[in-house]
């Protein structure tokens, strides 16, 4: 599996665009991008995937550069309730898609 | 659909006792996993199932069996407790093209 480097933290204002950076440099041409946010003490919950083009849906949208050496996900209007930890994890298609695996992941503080 | 259903929520086992942890989902999912998350760490992959009668291992699977016997059910069975698994445990179900869908959580104590 790539291996993925994402900042330990990130804050951001209440109503403001969140961006959280993730770099998967290793990553290889059948792999995708998943993000997934942990609200404290809850279970995981995916946000979204993309392979190589960018990606949006109602919870956020995501930006994968055009070398997939890297991407970013997009909270457009954050709230009090995104504040979480987000991971990011590339994964590879079809029988090995199954298995995640976690890092430390980004926590977010969004602030009033 | 109530998504995935794990039960119970909170259990406390003294050292060397043995429990179920029952994990159910109602989508008709293919795929069902099951991690560990220790405090201010990520998630750890236990035992995974591709599907009915079909079950591999993760990162950490000692301690642990599993079995799946129907699509809908995924019990993680804890052989002998220790401390050590001391832990909250996760389930979680996908299809192929989707990302996982997690239960509320396990939060288990040894003692």
């Amino acid at each position: 599996d790539a291996k993925t480097t994402q900042p330990t933290s990130m804050d951001c204002a209440e109503g403001r665009a969140a961006n959280l950076p993730c770099n998967h440099s290793t990553i290889s041409g059948n792999e995708y991008v998943y993000w997934y946010r942990q609200i404290h003490s809850q279970g995981p919950q995916y946000i979204i995937h993309g392979l190589k083009n960018n990606e949006t849906n109602e919870m956020a949208s995501l930006i994968i550069t055009e070398d997939r050496k890297s991407s970013t996900l997009i909270l457009p209007h954050a709230t009090l309730r995104d504040t979480a930890v987000y991971y990011c994890i590339v994964r590879g298609s079809g029988g090995s898609n199954y298995k995640l695996t976690f890092g430390k992941g980004t926590l977010l503080t969004v602030n009033p | 659909n109530a998504g995935v259903t794990q039960t119970p929520k909170f259990q406390v086992l003294k050292t060397g006792q043995s429990m179920t942890l029952q994990c159910a989902q109602d989508m008709n999912h293919e795929y069902m996993s099951w991690y560990r998350q220790d405090p201010g760490m990520g998630l750890r992959l236990i035992h995974y199932s591709v599907g009915a009668g079909i079950t591999d291992q993760g990162e950490v699977p000692n301690g642990y069996n599993v079995s799946r016997s129907t699509t809908e059910d995924f019990p993680l069975r804890l052989l002998s407790a220790a401390p050590s698994q001391t832990s909250v445990y996760f389930c979680a179900s996908k299809n192929q093209n989707y990302g996982y869908t997690f239960g509320s959580g396990t939060r288990l104590t040894v003692v």
